[in-house]
């Protein structure tokens, strides 16, 4: 099966840096994605990480360590617009179909 | 414009009445995704096709139905036999499954059923 955590929220400071840590088990794993999604809208795509490292995109960055099952995305120089839910979704290849597995979602809220 | 249209975005049913969300994209996406999202919880896959005429279920299948007739389209039925239907449905769709392929998703049908 599929075990994925990250925090339910956080609240950071508007200019600030923020981390949001994402731990998963999975039987094959095949990737990692993360999405923002705005209350009531739609998820979009953030970032793809299948090889350890960190991928740096704009303010935004997301790491993976593949052998300690964790990941994390980092937002830098925080905008009010950034306050939203983050899902961190785990690829997993066990059954043939590569289907994303979600957590549930990380709320974020930026104050002033 | 290129994205995946979801339509409507509330609907309200009464129990004991099937109801069919639409989900349509224009992106020439192979694959399609059915999810539902409840407070608390993770997208669920609900059912997802990788080709015309061809679906399969995913995690939480029971009590829904689909059909990918046209390349386009991939409609869900929600049946009476499913026992909390009150949830936010979101439809995707990616180039194909696997790989780096990252899924788009439409803005969503929020189904209140009473």
């Amino acid at each position: 099966g599929q075990n994925i955590d990250q925090p339910t929220e956080m609240t950071a400071t508007e200019g600030a840096i923020v981390q949001i840590n994402c731990t998963y088990q999975t039987s094959g794993f095949n990737g990692l994605f993360w999405y923002q999604q705005h209350a009531g809208e739609a998820p979009t795509f953030l970032s793809y990480n299948v090889l350890d490292g960190l991928e740096e995109k704009g303010r935004f960055s997301s790491f993976l360590s593949r052998s300690k099952g964790y990941s994390y995305l980092l937002l830098k120089e925080l905008q009010m617009k950034d306050s939203a839910s983050y899902l961190c979704a785990v690829r997993d290849d066990q059954t043939g179909a590569n289907n994303l597995f979600f957590g549930t979602g990380t709320r974020l809220t930026v104050i002033p | 414009d290129g994205g995946i249209t979801q339509s409507p975005k509330y609907l309200f049913r009464k129990e004991g009445q099937n109801v069919t969300l639409s989900c349509e994209q224009n992106l020439n996406h192979d694959a399609m995704y059915w999810y539902r999202q409840d407070p608390g919880q993770g997208l669920r896959l609900i059912y997802y096709s990788q080709i015309v005429n061809d679906f399969q279920k995913g995690d939480i299948a029971e009590g829904y139905s689909v059909s990918r007739e046209k390349k386009e389209s991939f409609p869900l039925t929600v049946t009476s036999a499913q026992k909390n239907p009150t949830a936010f449905y979101l439809c995707a769709s990616s180039i194909r499954t696997g790989g780096s392929y990252e899924q788009y998703f439409g803005p969503g049908t929020r189904l209140t059923v009473t």
